[in-house]
């Protein structure tokens, strides 16, 4: 079946410091694969998305790249702010006809000054 | 700019209680989706609405749960005798297309409790 691994959190950095989140997946079929963050007290936000190998998907200064060989998707950001503090999820759908986002497991950001 | 709402916000219930949790998917959206995640748990899907059917549903998805389009702004997620293990965050999304094609938008989450 599908899944996603994600790395662990939580995850602290420096205002203004390089970010990594590592993601990699398993699916059936030709999957699109999605970032979404959570801000406190808020939903589930798309942040990025991907449709098919080595499409790079970026937004607010985060980028991914779809790599099909390597089976990731990891999140970057060259500098980091406060405001990027949130929880942030890895996700795909496979594309063989069925509904549903699977995730991974989800990553807390916290950004200090 | 369009959003998911949900209502209640937090939900606490007795354990065997019934409960109805709410959302006002985007207005032109066609496809409807729950999703729970257990505290430190992932995301996980539970069930997809589409021309007031389920279309998918996971094995999460028992027959303590029901969904219902009752109106043509509400989707709603019923659990009719909760347990201990229901207690989740619950997010509804919605998309104007199937969930490969298009994006799915979700709501800020209801938080149940069973106690």
């Amino acid at each position: 079946g599908n899944s996603v691994t994600q790395m662990e959190g939580p995850v602290t950095l420096s205002e203004e410091a390089f970010l990594t989140i590592n993601c990699t997946y398993t699916a059936t079929g030709y999957p699109s694969l999605f970032w979404y963050v959570q801000y406190p007290g808020e939903g589930l936000q798309l942040l990025l998305k991907a449709t098919k190998a080595d499409d790079k998907g970026s937004n607010k200064g985060f980028e991914a790249t779809y790599r099909k060989e390597t089976t990731s998707f990891h999140l970057e950001k060259g500098s980091v702010q406060v405001s990027d503090s949130a929880v942030y999820f890895c996700a795909l759908i496979s594309n063989f006809g069925n509904e549903k986002l699977t995730f991974g497991t989800g990553t807390r950001l916290t950004i200090i000054p | 700019e369009p959003e998911v709402t949900q209502t209640p916000s937090h939900q606490v219930t007795q354990m065997g209680q019934e409960v109805i949790l709410r959302c006002v998917p985007i207005s032109n959206h066609l496809y409807f989706y729950w999703y729970r995640q257990i505290l430190g748990q992932k995301v996980e899907f539970l069930v997809s609405f589409y021309n007031n059917e389920i279309s998918e549903k996971s094995e999460i998805f028992d027959d303590q749960f029901s969904v219902e389009r009752p109106d043509g702004s509400n989707f709603t997620l019923k659990i009719r005798s909760t347990k201990l293990e229901d207690s989740a965050m619950y997010f509804c999304a919605s998309s104007d297309d199937r969930a490969s094609q298009e994006t799915q938008y979700f709501g800020p989450g209801t938080r149940l409790l069973v106690l």
